[in-house]
């Protein structure tokens, strides 16, 4: 079967680090996206890791292990703003579909 | 430059009806996917049209259909509609070279009364 399992919820500090951790078991694998969606709105591209490693964006970092089904978003210098869900989707051997977690409701406190 | 564009934003229907929502693509992109996106949930796979053709499908019923233009623009059709159609339904467009992912347009709510 695939699935995607990800913390439903998180709480972390302005000006914190966190680390959002996604496990994924698909058909296939072309690769994992992360995706930042606020209430009521439609998800926006973080980013797209399909080999092994650590991506950096700015503030937004994402890992990949592919022999552990495993990856995690980094949030560094969190500010109110980044108060959303983050969905962690992978890209199975379908290469058309995406799979996607629940999602982890990121509550950013003062 | 355009993103996706969905049409309409808020649509209230009843049981048993049939609704029509309208995706526009990114500028340079071909394909289009469709999800359903249920309160608190991550978006469900319904399809994906390239040139035109049904690519891909998920596990949702004939009642949904679709189709893709030649300027590649897409409708997703629901007929006989079920409250538990009430969603938000989100349309992706992509291209070959996936550069930027999958750009996802605002979405059209949807309730079903």
């Amino acid at each position: 079967g695939q699935n995607i399992d990800q913390p439903t919820e998180m709480t972390a500090t302005e000006g914190a680090i966190v680390q959002i951790n996604c496990t994924y078991q698909t058909s296939g694998f072309n690769g994992l996206f992360w995706y930042q969606q606020h209430a009521g709105e439609a998800p926006t591209f973080l980013s797209y890791n399909v080999l092994d490693g650590l991506e950096e964006k700015g503030r937004f970092s994402s890992f990949l292990s592919r022999s552990k089904g495993y990856s995690y978003l980094l949030l560094k210098e969190l500010q109110m703003k980044d108060s959303a869900s983050y969905l962690c989707a992978s890209e199975g051997d379908s290469n058309y579909q995406l799979i996607w977690g629940a999602g982890t409701k990121l509550i950013i406190k003062p | 430059d355009a993103g996706v564009t969905q049409s309409p934003t808020h649509l209230i229907k009843t049981r048993g009806q049939q609704v029509t929502l309208r995706c526009s693509p990114k500028s340079g992109h071909d394909t289009v996917s469709w999800y359903q996106q249920a309160l608190g949930q991550g978006p469900q796979f319904i399809f994906q049209y390239y040139e035109e053709e049904e690519r891909q499908r998920g596990n949702f019923p004939d009642r949904f259909s679709g189709h893709q233009f030649p300027n590649y623009s897409s409708e997703l059709n629901v007929n006989a509609l079920l409250l538990g159609d009430s969603a938000l339904y989100l349309c992706a467009s992509s291209s070959v070279s996936r550069d930027y992912g999958y750009t996802f347009g605002s979405g059209t709510r949807l309730t079903v009364v």
